[in-house]
């Protein structure tokens, strides 16, 4: 089955160290995108990928880093320099092939904790 | 930029009865989608209903329907008899059409079905 897969679910982060969060698509989806979720804040968008190896800055990129070098895959790093990492990561990806728009496939989401 | 506001931060609703959400948003543009997306307590985003600007006509899913109103530029969610299910946070969001597809997401509401 065709889907997006975030992984891991449940991650740990120690003050100043980065750590990765996974995603991968098998949907053949162009565009892929790293949204954030506060409680009471809805989804922020953080980076957004249209075509491999070209990414732009979202509404809240500092302190994160992504690469887009495969179709499928498109990597999240929040760096030491994110002061207030905890959150819920969502991934997501979508086509604008064929009539209109359909909107976005998401991953499971992944949770970070600062210890 | 685009804003997403959903005023209603909580709201409950008897099993089987009906109950809508509310959204607005502000836009300078005249060509874009419109979505909400629900997030159940496994906080996986499902895609409720779509509409698209320039249709008039309010788009409907099953139990589920829009109130679609271009001008005020509202855009609610009607849900019919009402089922346990249905208990999530429920997401409005905003997409300019031929812009990286990037959705700009309202803070949300959560709805619970009581009983």
């Amino acid at each position: 089955d065709g889907g997006i897969t975030q992984s891991p679910k449940y991650l740990f982060r120690k003050e100043g160290q980065n750590v990765t969060l996974s995603c991968e698509q098998n949907l053949n989806h162009d565009a892929m995108y790293w949204y954030r979720q506060d409680p009471g804040q809805g989804l922020r968008l953080i980076y957004y990928s249209q075509i491999v190896n070209d990414f732009q800055k979202g509404d809240i990129a500092e302190g994160y880093s992504v690469s887009r070098e495969k179709k499928e895959s498109f990597p999240l790093t929040v760096t030491s320099a994110q002061k207030n990492p905890t959150a819920f990561y969502l991934c997501a990806s979508s086509s604008t092939s064929g009539q209109g728009w359909y909107g976005y496939t998401f991953g499971s989401g992944t949770r970070l904790t600062v210890v | 930029a685009q804003t997403v506001t959903q005023s209603q931060p909580e709201m409950s609703v008897q099993e089987a009865e009906t109950v809508t959400l509310s959204c607005t948003y502000d836009t300078s543009e005249n060509n874009y989608y419109l979505f909400w997306y629900k997030q159940p307590p496994s906080r996986q985003m499902i895609l409720v209903i779509r509409q698209e600007a320039y249709k008039q006509q309010n788009a409907t899913e099953n139990r589920f329907s829009v109130n679609f109103q271009k001008a005020a530029k509202s855009f609610s969610l009607k849900i019919s008899d009402s089922q346990l299910g249905d208990t999530a946070m429920y997401f409005c969001a905003f997409m300019k059409r031929r812009a990286g597809n990037m959705l700009t997401f309202g803070g949300g509401t959560r709805l619970m079905v009581k009983p």
